[in-house]
């Protein structure tokens, strides 16, 4: 089955480690997002790729780090500079324009102490 | 601005119609989309128009678009508990999607 999947569903840290969040698709997608979603702001962009070896920061990433080495995989780092990073967490690919169907994964919950 | 609106709640009893408005603000969107998120879950595409039409109909679904006041509304037709849910607009900038908020429709049995 072709999808996008992200692990781990929850994740805990304490406050001051970097995290890093898995995303991984099979759908042959160009292009890889990373989203925020807190309760009553929607979906806020973090970091996006449009293909493999290049990415741009999004609205809100101060504190995040990505990487996108292979076309399946785009992991998000979130590191301790992060202020806020207690979040859901979600990553979605798309064919390639922007204007195509994004999908998305299941979410990652983070929550830091 | 790229602030996309909605209103944040909806209460409607089941077998009634929902309708979730939507004010977004390019108008060189290609695409208009809606998507629906299940309690804990990621964005799953429910349905989308393209932005030379004025409506479009998909089963229960039924969108309407109009362009001159950037209004997008979202109308379910016999709204069922499982449609409980929120339900994001989004609208198709230069680089990027640019969600709205959200709105939470809540279906009473």
């Amino acid at each position: 089955d072709g999808g996008i999947t992200q692990s781990p569903k929850y994740l805990f840290r304490k406050e001051g480690q970097n995290v890093t969040l898995s995303c991984e698709q099979n759908l042959n997608h160009d292009a890889m997002y990373w989203y925020r979603q807190d309760p009553g702001q929607g979906l806020r962009l973090i970091y996006y790729s449009q293909i493999v070896n290049d990415f741009q920061k999004g609205d809100i990433a101060e504190g995040y780090s990505v990487s996108r080495e292979k076309k399946e995989s785009f992991p998000l780092t979130v590191t301790s500079a992060q202020k806020n990073p207690t979040a859901f967490y979600l990553c979605a690919s798309s064919p390639g324009r922007v204007d195509y169907e994004q999908y998305f994964g299941p979410g990652t919950r983070l929550t830091v102490t | 601005g790229e602030d996309v609106e909605q209103s944040l709640f909806l209460s409607v009893r089941e077998g009634d119609s929902s309708v979730i408005n939507c004010t977004y603000t390019d108008s060189s969107s290609t695409y208009l989309y809606w998507y629906k998120q299940e309690p804990g879950a990621g964005l799953q595409l429910l349905t989308y128009i393209f932005s030379n039409m004025d409506m479009k109909q998909d089963q229960r679904l039924t969108v309407l678009l109009n362009k001159k006041d950037k209004h997008l509304s979202l109308r379910i037709a016999d709204t069922q508990t499982g449609d409980s849910a929120i339900y994001f607009c989004a609208e198709t900038g230069t680089y990027k999607y640019i969600f709205g908020t959200g709105t939470r429709l809540k279906v009473l049995a």
